[in-house]
């Protein structure tokens, strides 16, 4: 039911830059939707990290970013921190399907 | 803080019932949309359904409708998940998450706070 798709794994040094692609279609991303990022750390609730795009709730670190281009949006992590290990997904909105929520394939981030 | 708590998972065998519940706190919760997310093992997250802060409005993701009834209690700021005609296909841990406005299909379609989710595993 993933809509959306991210890489499966992506992985960096601390103090190094990473980026998570998400990719969706005309019907969702490129339909004008915005796109939401957040982490999910083993065992808890996933919590917000990027809202509208490129926006931060209060309490997200500014080393989090967000950006969308047509029918992709990208998460980026300058300065990996170690806590930073964590799945990655983005959702968004789909205006095709009955599944009107939809969601990335989600992506792990390993800080070597 | 805001908070949700699920409840009620469990382990039910292909064809039988089970109700899920999320308690909420730190938040006016009547004034909110509130929806359920799943996620099977190995795979990535799933809607599931939505209810609207009144609970008037509700809508299902195809894989649930007909099977699962999304309801809430406002007065114990609660929402609940009953699951009828579980399938090993509906094994997964079940999260309610908080929408931000008070009809879960109006923008900015997306949740600021979720719960850590109950494990429902379905099998004989």
């Amino acid at each position: 039911h993933s809509v959306l798709t991210q890489p499966p794994s992506v992985s960096g040094a601390p103090g190094q830059r990473v980026t998570i692609s998400c990719t969706g279609s005309s019907s969702n991303i490129g339909a004008g939707y915005d796109v939401h990022w957040y982490q999910h750390l083993p065992g808890t609730g996933p919590k917000l990290l990027i809202y509208g795009n490129s926006n931060r709730p209060s309490g997200v670190p500014d080393r989090f970013s967000g950006s969308k281009s047509g029918t992709s949006a990208s998460l980026v992590i300058s300065g990996l921190q170690t806590e930073d290990e964590a799945d990655y997904f983005c959702q968004s909105y789909d205006s095709s399907l009955s599944d009107t929520y939809v969601f990335g394939t989600g992506t792990k981030v390993t800080v070597l | 803080q805001v908070q949700l708590v699920e409840s009620g998972g469990g382990v039910v065998q292909p064809g039988r019932s089970l109700r899920l519940s999320c308690e909420a706190s730190g938040f006016t919760f009547s004034s909110y949309a509130m929806h359920w997310v799943r996620q099977a093992p190995g795979k990535g997250m799933e809607w599931v359904a939505v209810l609207s802060y009144e609970g008037t409005n509700k809508y299902y993701a195809d894989s649930t409708k007909g099977r699962f009834t999304i309801s809430r209690d406002n007065s114990k700021n609660t929402v609940y998940l009953q699951m009828n005609g579980l399938t090993i296909e509906d094994t997964a841990v079940y999260y309610c998450a908080k929408d931000t406005y008070f009809d879960g299909l109006l923008p900015p379609y997306y949740f600021d706070h979720w719960g850590q989710g109950a494990l429902v595993t379905v099998s004989s």
